[in-house]
């Protein structure tokens, strides 16, 4: 059973300072996504990583993966209050029915 | 058209009621899901459909009952249900091939009281 856990859980950090939010994922996986969501909102996609070692940055934000660690990063530069939202790490099989298999999440909260 | 449509944004419906929710995509996408998700918690896949049929049912109540009419439209018939189900429910559809993502509707908010 593929299992994805992403820490941390809950993280409130100052604007203007990075961090990091980990995902790792228990099998070999064909894909790997990131997802924001606002509260009471729908899943907004941010980045699609196929490939070790592959980096997609948008914004503030960008995505990491390695697939021999089989963990992937989301880091946050410079954070800004417009960031505040609920990440979603998540991977997919194409074995498996190409289904989607979510993290917990990690709720950012970013200060003034 | 790269969106996905969900319909009715807001449900509420009481527990002997029948209603149902509406997903359309017009992306030439062959499979579609539908999610539900409760609060802070990730959402949770419920069915897929693959061209038309239905692929994967992950144990879900009958009292939910999935439709896939045509390869744009996903419907979600709701029968007898427990105020347990109040969640947003979400539909997604992809292209069903390597790296093609996923694209998420907004969603429906489902109270049952």
């Amino acid at each position: 059973e593929l299992k994805v856990e992403q820490n941390p859980l809950f993280l409130s950090m100052q604007e203007g300072k990075n961090y990091t939010i980990y995902c790792n994922y228990s099998t070999t996986s064909d894909r790997l996504y990131w997802y924001r969501q606002d509260p009471g909102k729908s899943l907004e996609s941010l980045f699609v990583l196929l490939s070790n070692g592959a980096v997609k940055q948008e914004g503030r934000l960008m995505a990491s993966l390695d697939t021999k660690a089989r963990l992937s990063t989301l880091h946050i530069t410079a954070a800004v209050h417009d960031l505040s939202a609920t990440y979603f790490c998540a991977v997919d099989k194409e074995t498996s029915g190409s289904r989607l298999t979510f993290g917990e999440g990690t709720q950012l909260t970013v200060n003034p | 058209d790269t969106e996905v449509t969900q319909t009715p944004k807001h449900l509420v419906m009481g527990m002997t009621n029948k209603k149902s929710l509406k997903c359309e995509q017009h992306m030439g996408h062959r499979a579609m899901y539908w999610y539900k998700q409760k609060a802070k918690k990730p959402p949770e896949l419920m069915f897929v459909y693959s061209y038309e049929k239905l692929s994967i049912n992950e144990s879900v109540p009958s009292r939910f009952s999935p439709e896939c009419p045509n390869s744009s439209l996903l419907n979600l018939h709701l029968h007898a249900l427990q105020p347990e189900d109040s969640a947003l429910y979400l539909c997604a559809s992809s292209l069903g091939s390597l790296g093609s993502g996923y694209t998420f509707g907004s969603g429906t908010r489902l109270t049952v009281v």
